[in-house]
């Protein structure tokens, strides 16, 4: 099926510890993005890809990492965990056209002890 | 720079009422205007969207938005709530000129049998 697919759904880290959270889409979508999701805040943008080979920073860079070697694949890394990023993590893929709507992943629900 | 304000961080409804929820908007220029709905624990799902057509956008599940420069507005309703509406609402926003979305904080609805 078409879509935007997160892996693992679920991750408990340690403080410290540093992981990768993957996201691939089949959509040939040329932008692609990171969002983290904390009660009464919505979505804020951690960073962004308008293609492979090019990132940049979003509204909450700070301790995560991104990279663009394809079109479909755009993983986030922790480089080390902190319980500040005990969070939901949503990936998203848009096609070009600024009028055009996202699609999601399902999220990857991040704890940090 | 683009914003929102989700006027309610809560609303209750009766089962067969009306649904209303408020959005106000920031833009720099034409913005287009979408709706999002999430379930409990899961991705998000776009209910609608607004790109410089007619100001009136049908969405899925019998939910309307009314887009009002005027007044800033993109007002969600549904003239009658039914006990899968239950979720969390997010109203988001771009600049046409900028792949990045803003979203609101969200509005939770509750539906009351």
């Amino acid at each position: 099926n078409a879509g935007v697919t997160q892996t693992p759904k679920f991750q408990v880290l340690k403080t410290g510890q540093s992981m990768t959270l993957q996201c691939a889409q089949d959509m040939n979508h040329e932008y692609m993005s990171w969002y983290r999701q904390d009660p009464g805040m919505g979505l804020r943008l951690i960073h962004y890809s308008v293609g492979a080979g090019i990132t940049d920073q979003g509204e909450v860079p700070n301790g995560y990492n991104v990279s663009r070697s394809t079109t479909e694949d755009f993983p986030l890394r922790l480089l080390s965990a902190a319980p500040s990023q005990t969070s939901v993590y949503f990936c998203a893929s848009r096609e070009q056209g600024t009028n055009t709507e996202a699609f999601f992943g399902q999220g990857t629900r991040l704890t940090v002890v | 720079a683009q914003s929102v304000t989700q006027l309610d961080s809560h609303v209750s409804v009766s089962e067969g009422t009306p649904v209303l929820l408020r959005c106000n908007y920031s833009s720099s220029y034409s913005p287009s205007l979408f709706w999002y709905v999430q379930h409990p624990n899961k991705g998000l799902q776009l209910l609608l969207k607004y790109t410089s057509a007619a100001t009136l956008v049908k969405g899925i599940n019998g939910f309307e938005a009314e887009f009002k420069k005027s007044e800033t507005s993109f007002h969600l309703t549904k003239p009658s709530a039914h006990m899968s509406d239950a979720a969390e609402y997010f109203c988001v926003v771009s600049d046409w000129n900028d792949y990045k979305l803003s979203f609101g904080a969200g509005t939770t609805v509750t539906v009351r049998a």
